[in-house]
């Protein structure tokens, strides 16, 4: 099976600071998703990443997948607030499951 | 939202009790995943009901068994409750329209086992 790294375990940045999370696989990624859940509740789908070299962009989040599709990561441009969260990487097995990394948990200090 | 909704949103039991939690899909996806993701920890994929029929299996003993309906809406049961299967348990519906479709989650049902 597929085990999937998060680094760092929290992260705590101050409003208006860029952050990155990265998300190291074991083997080769055939899909990378991005999640971010809110303590104790369901998780909010933010991107999926296919390609090598793949980058996606949602307002001031942006996730890559590297050429070798091991390791992808997901940078927030002037953090505000309202990400704060935990952000869960998630990798399909190709074989009807989803393996998840341990999280990581953002705090943005106002 | 997602359009994924579950109930109960929380649940107490005591060991050795059964409990049913229940999932209703988004509208469109045929296709059910149910989660157990332990504190601090990410959800472990427990399995899929695709269509009525179990298309997956995790690393969970038979004591988690499940359900699809014809409408697509799903049930997880837990038998014999252990002290360890206290968690949140998520669900999660898709659409296999494509070779990697996006998995919409719920906002889970919280289990304390005492």
């Amino acid at each position: 099976s597929q085990e999937l790294e998060q680094s760092p375990q929290s992260l705590i940045v101050q409003e208006g600071k860029n952050l990155t999370i990265n998300c190291t696989s074991s083997k080769t990624l055939y899909g990378l998703y991005w999640y971010k859940q809110k303590y104790g509740e369901g998780l909010i789908f933010l991107m999926m990443l296919q390609k090598g070299g793949e980058e996606k962009s949602h307002e001031k989040i942006t996730a890559k997948l590297d050429e070798k599709k091991q390791q992808s990561s997901l940078h927030i441009t002037a953090s505000q607030p309202s990400h704060a969260g935990i952000y869960l990487c998630g990798a399909d097995d190709n074989n009807n499951d989803m393996r998840f990394g341990a999280g990581t948990r953002l705090t943005v200090k106002p | 939202e997602t359009g994924v909704t579950q109930s109960p949103t929380h649940l107490i039991k005591t060991r050795g009790q059964q409990v049913t939690l229940r999932c209703s899909s988004q509208s469109g996806h045929n296709t059910v995943s149910w989660y157990q993701q332990a504190l601090g920890q990410g959800p472990q994929f427990i399995f899929q009901y695709y269509r009525e029929e179990e298309n997956g299996r995790g690393n969970f003993p038979p004591r988690f068994s499940g359900l699809q309906f014809p409408n697509y809406s799903s049930e997880l049961n837990v038998n014999a409750l252990e002290l360890d299967d206290s968690a949140l348990y998520l669900c999660a519906s898709s659409s296999p329209t494509s070779v990697q479709e996006t998995q919409y989650f719920g906002p889970g049902t919280r289990l304390l086992v005492l």
